[in-house]
């Protein structure tokens, strides 16, 4: 049971590339999330799924793109990067979290470094 | 909106000491709250979550943190620290669309 994985650990990109971060759960949960992480920032939603084939913005969507195809996975794109896309980037998956009583606790990837040039 | 306040970005203690992190919250309601640990270049580990339970949650590695309604308080303490205990700690409480809100964080760095 690996829990939350998250590919690539580390990735540097120029401005104007586009790269493809990869998150996969093995507790087959429905809701799957994208975050990122800056100093003195707390952790900010980029865009969340409630189940496949379904996706929504979060707090700061702008220039990025996700998908869910399946649901143990979860893709998040930046079609042309930018310096302010230099952060850290976490995935995380919970239950259902309508349902109350806890199950909105998400699990948490172990990250994505990203430097943008 | 439901949102978090954490007293402190920086508490230093020394080894064998108590810890003491603060975090207020605002809500119209009885929220469930969480903290969260991270350890340096790790992601986002649970310590704890309050559930409108019991008001005082025992969570891992010796931490606890009570429910103050009264206060809009969820204070994350642990008696003795250890050097292990050196990470950030995010308080964080779900708001009413279900999503969670993050804290700031509070950096914590233990003396030997």
């Amino acid at each position: 049971n690996a829990g939350v994985t998250q590919t690539p650990k580390f990735r540097v990109l120029k401005t104007g590339q586009s790269m493809t971060l990869l998150c996969a759960q093995d507790m087959n949960h429905e809701y799957m999330y994208w975050y990122r992480q800056d100093p003195g920032m707390g952790l900010r939603l980029i865009h969340y799924s409630v189940g496949e084939g379904t996706t929504a913005k979060g707090e700061v969507p702008d220039g990025y793109n996700v998908s869910r195809l399946k649901k143990q996975n979860f893709l998040l794109g930046l079609e042309s990067a930018a310096p302010s896309q230099t952060s850290v980037y976490f995935c995380a998956s919970s239950y259902t979290p309508t349902l109350g009583w806890g199950q909105e606790t998400q699990y948490f990837g172990p990250g994505t470094r990203l430097l943008v040039l | 909106a439901q949102s978090v306040t954490q007293l402190d970005s920086h508490v230093s203690v020394s080894e064998g000491t108590p810890v003491l992190l603060r975090c207020n919250y605002s809500s119209s309601y009885s929220p469930s709250l969480f903290w969260y640990v991270q350890h340096p270049n790790k992601g986002l580990q649970l310590l704890l979550k309050y559930t409108s339970a019991a008001t005082l949650v025992k969570g891992i590695n010796g931490f606890e943190a009570e429910f103050k309604k009264s206060e809009t308080s969820f204070h994350l303490t642990k008696p003795s620290a250890h050097m292990s205990d050196a990470a950030e700690y995010f308080c964080v409480v779900s708001r009413d669309d279900y999503k969670l809100s993050f804290g700031a964080g509070t950096t914590v760095t233990v003396r030997a």
